[in-house]
């Protein structure tokens, strides 16, 4: 079946340092991928998705290639802020069943 | 509502009790699902409703579990016989569906003792 795999957390960085978070993904046909975020004390919201092969998702300086050749979509932020801070969580969609998977979320820490 | 509500926000209940989650989707949202999330966990997939057709229901951790969706809308999360082990935040999502942001709730917190 359809399955998201991360690295496993926590990731602990410095304000300003550049980050990634590995994501790869085993799915029949061609899944939506997105990236959840889940900051201290409040719900998951939607970070940026992707819909499409070699599609950039992008928002508040994340961003993130799907790449169908290697079945990744690796989260990056050039310089990252304190208030990254959060629990990140690779997600597919299975295209034509709807059905929304997780990976098991990534802890970000970011220490002034 | 605005957005996905969920009751109640907090379970405390003894070992063999049944417990019933509720979930109010987003109106319009024909996909709704549920998750769990224990303490340090990630989300474990529990099933998805299309309309009120349960698709997928392979991710019950057992048959004390059980949800249903009435009029496209409202979700039942039923417990029955809750054991320890079930002590997690319960979490329900809407969207309409396909590659389109789901929209969380807050969730509830069980805690069984």
């Amino acid at each position: 079946g359809n399955s998201v795999t991360q690295m496993e957390g926590p990731v602990t960085l410095s304000e300003e340092a550049f980050l990634t978070i590995n994501c790869t993904y085993t799915a029949t046909g061609y899944p939506s991928l997105f990236w959840y975020v889940q900051y201290p004390g409040e719900g998951l919201q939607l970070l940026l998705k992707a819909t499409k092969a070699d599609d950039k998702g992008s928002n508040k300086g994340f961003e993130a290639t799907y790449r169908k050749e290697t079945t990744s979509f690796h989260l990056e932020k050039g310089s990252v802020q304190v208030s990254d801070s959060a629990v990140y969580f690779c997600a597919l969609s299975d295209r034509g069943t709807d059905k929304l998977i997780f990976g098991t979320g990534t802890r970000l820490q970011v220490f002034p | 509502g605005a957005g996905v509500s969920q009751s109640p926000s907090n379970k405390v209940t003894e070992k063999g009790k049944d417990v019933e989650l509720r979930c109010d989707p987003i109106s319009g949202h024909t996909a709704l699902y549920w998750y769990r999330q224990s303490l340090g966990q990630g989300l474990e997939f529990l099933i998805y409703f299309q309309g009120n057709s349960a698709p997928d229901k392979s991710g019950l951790p057992s048959d004390r579990f059980s949800a249903e969706r009435t009029g496209g809308s409202v979700s039942t999360l039923t417990i029955q016989r809750t054991q320890q082990e079930d002590s997690a935040v319960y979490l329900c999502a809407s969207s309409t569906g396909g590659p389109t942001e789901a929209f969380f709730g807050q969730g509830t917190r069980l805690t069984v003792v």
